[in-house]
């Protein structure tokens, strides 16, 4: 079955980095883009970015511009996300999801189809 | 950016109810909408793609329905499994993509 598992939970100070694994296994990997979401303790969910697991390429939300990278290493079937300059209000579970497309002429739509478990980082001095 | 406002904020409710959450576009995704059921302490579980596609293994009570800016998330006849937070999702524009607040729906 498709399953995405990821890595532990962090302490950080801030200022530090943080760097999430999230492994897939059950599908090709290649295939579909990765996503990343984090929801803020008691908050609602919020979109940072995509990978494309093919080619590399990523798409970041604005807020997080210049903190952010994605990677990917498709040996191991696993995205990594590392978050740079970390602050309390980092503090969140960091979720990756797998996104599947619908189509529209030329035009693809995704949505997040299978959710990790999340991880937990907390920001604190 | 488009906002995404779900209406009521919190719901009590009744097993055995039927019970709609509401979902608004600050503009329109055309059917590009998800919806999905989050419970304490787990991740999002995807419930419905493209405003009104049930999920593979979703139970047929769940459904979605709307167009252009406004969409609705229906449970026929609530089972006790079905109390948890639940969110909309738009993804017509992906820069960035947009979640509702989230409608926690309760037990009355």
């Amino acid at each position: 079955q498709v399953q995405l598992v990821q890595s532990g939970a962090e302490v950080k100070k801030p200022g530090a980095s943080v760097k999430f694994s999230c492994k897939a296994s059950g599908y090709t990997f290649t295939d579909y883009y990765m996503y990343w979401v984090r929801q803020a303790p008691g908050q609602g969910l919020e979109w940072m970015g995509w990978i494309n697991p093919n080619s590399g390429g990523a798409n970041y939300a604005q807020k997080f511009q210049g903190r952010v990278t994605m990677t990917r290493d498709t040996s191991i079937s696993t995205a990594y996300m590392e978050l740079s300059r970390l602050r309390s209000d980092d503090t969140a579970v960091y979720y990756c999801a797998r996104g599947r497309y619908s189509s529209s002429g030329y035009q693809y739509y995704y949505y997040m189809d299978v959710w990790g478990k999340g991880t937990t980082v907390t920001v604190s001095s | 950016d488009i906002q995404m406002t779900q209406s009521p904020s919190t719901l009590s409710a009744s097993v055995g109810d039927r019970v709609t959450i509401t979902c608004r576009a600050s503009q329109s995704i055309s059917s590009w909408l998800a919806w999905y059921q989050q419970k304490p302490g787990k991740a999002p579980k995807l419930l419905i793609y493209d405003a009104s596609s049930l999920e593979s293994g979703v139970p047929l009570r769940f459904s979605g329905s709307g167009s252009g800016t406004e969409f609705t998330l229906t449970i026929s006849s609530l089972q006790p499994d079905d109390f948890a937070t639940y969110y909309c999702q738009q993804y017509n524009t992906y820069s960035p993509y947009t979640f509702g607040q989230g409608t926690k729906l309760e037990i009355k």
